[in-house]
């Protein structure tokens, strides 16, 4: 079985200071480790992508995430954050062996407050 | 399209209606993928499609749940004599190849309420 755990619900945080958002995740096979964003009544957009290569991955909008395959961790990082990035973080696995379907996690609620 | 179109964007259904909810992938995309997001939940996959061909229905959660995409283009999820925990956002997505970590569109979702 695998799972992906977000370990905070909501995140409040003041613009223009740093935020980290943590995922965990559990399978017994390789994983390709995502971040998407879901603004509100809106899809998700992707963030970032673990795939292979470099454990520091740089996406979109200054975030950027570090794969740690010791801990099984994927935390997305931003340095200052702005109004605008209050949204709803989902970190997502892929498993590397059959399955096509990526495994979401709860999502994580960052609020960031002038 | 382009994006990833859903319609109806609402949906309110009484308690043993059907329902359609219609996708319209990115124009060309092989892969499309359904999935169900409850209330402050992350999203749950239903179903898998490359083409016409239904790869996947595990994550369909009763044989009241039934998804179609006939000419690998447009993809319909049917939902029979709707019960109330069927409420939630029901999200499509698709993507140009069927490599894995190929990044996914998803559309803007139907918001189904069942009353």
């Amino acid at each position: 079985a695998q799972s992906v755990t977000q370990l905070d619900s909501q995140v409040p945080v003041f613009e223009e200071a740093p935020v980290e958002l943590r995922c965990n995740y559990s399978s017994s096979v390789s994983v390709y480790l995502f971040w998407y964003v879901q603004y509100p009544n809106q899809g998700l957009q992707l963030l970032l992508k673990y795939l292979s290569g470099s454990t520091l991955v740089k996406g979109i909008n200054g975030f950027e995430a570090e794969f740690n395959k010791s801990q099984t961790s994927f935390h997305l990082r931003k340095p200052s954050v702005h109004i605008s990035d209050t949204a709803e973080y989902f970190c997502a696995v892929f498993r590397m062996d059959s399955s096509y379907k990526l495994i979401f996690g709860s999502g994580t609620r960052l609020l960031v407050r002038p | 399209g382009a994006g990833v179109s859903q319609s109806p964007r609402y949906k309110v259904a009484k308690r043993g209606q059907d329902v359609a909810l219609r996708c319209d992938p990115i124009s060309g995309h092989v892969s499309l993928f359904w999935y169900q997001q409850a209330l402050g939940q992350g999203p749950e996959f239903l179903t898998y499609f490359q083409n016409e061909a239904q790869l996947d229905k595990s994550g369909l959660p009763s044989d009241r749940f039934f998804a179609e995409r006939p000419e690998g283009s447009v993809s319909t999820l049917k939902i029979q004599r709707t019960q109330q925990e069927d409420s939630a956002v029901y999200l499509c997505a698709s993507t140009p190849l069927t490599r894995k970590g190929t990044e996914a569109f998803f559309g803007q979702g139907t918001r189904l309420t069942v009353v």
